[in-house]
């Protein structure tokens, strides 16, 4: 079977820092991406990782281990319009994306 | 990245009826997706529709209850059929993964079955 675990809710204040951690269990492993939802909208990309390391695009960054088949996604200098969902999902054989259960992050000021 | 045109945005059906949702992709892409995702709940994967070949499902929909017909490269339809409402659900096609390695989604279409 396959699982992702992410945290269901996180809060952080505006100009923070958040990371969201996802771990993950599948078979056919190719890449962990991370999409971003807001309320009414469609899931939008945000990053992909099929190797280890870190991936930085602009306030996004997003990391990758295969040997502990964990990922993160962190936001910097968060603002008020990334108040989100935020889903990482993983590509497996197939070119199918399976879906975490979903991070809402709630941006205060 | 492809731009998706899906339709209908929303619509309101009664028990026992179908409802066809369309997707429109402005390139031709191999492999499309449809999602179904419950309100305030994550996106779980219905099927991958191939042009030329059936549908595969993923465990849990049928071709019955979610028959899918893709014609050419740029389009797609989900039906879904003999509507409950349980069937009541946010529903989104996919392409990808493009050059960024990221999947473009149509806009969804709101469904409430009453």
């Amino acid at each position: 079977g396959q699982s992702l675990e992410q945290p269901s809710e996180v809060t952080a204040v505006e100009g923070a820092i958040v990371q969201i951690n996802c771990t993950y269990q599948t078979s056919g492993f190719y890449g962990l991406s991370w999409y971003q939802q807001h309320d009414g909208g469609a899931p939008t990309f945000l990053s992909y990782n099929g190797l280890d390391g870190l991936e930085e695009t602009g306030r996004f960054s997003s990391f990758l281990s295969r040997s502990d088949s964990y990922g993160y996604l962190l936001l910097q200098e968060l603002q008020m319009k990334d108040s989100a969902s935020y889903f990482c999902a993983v590509t497996n054989q197939g070119g199918k994306l399976i879906f975490g259960q979903g991070t809402e992050l709630s941006v205060k000021p | 990245s492809a731009v998706i045109s899906q339709k209908p945005s929303r619509d309101i059906c009664q028990r026992g009826t179908s409802l066809t949702i369309q997707c429109q992709v402005d390139s031709q892409v191999t492999m499309m997706f449809w999602y179904r995702q419950q309100p305030g709940q994550s996106l779980t994967l219905i099927a991958t529709a191939n042009q030329g070949s059936e549908a595969t499902y993923e465990s849990g929909f049928v071709i019955d209850k979610f028959p899918i017909s893709r014609p050419n490269l740029t389009f797609s339809t989900l039906t879904v059929s003999n509507l409950s409402p349980e069937d009541s659900s946010i529903y989104l096609c996919s392409v990808g993964p493009g050059t960024s390695d990221g999947y473009t989604f149509g806009s969804g279409t709101r469904l409430t079955v009453v």
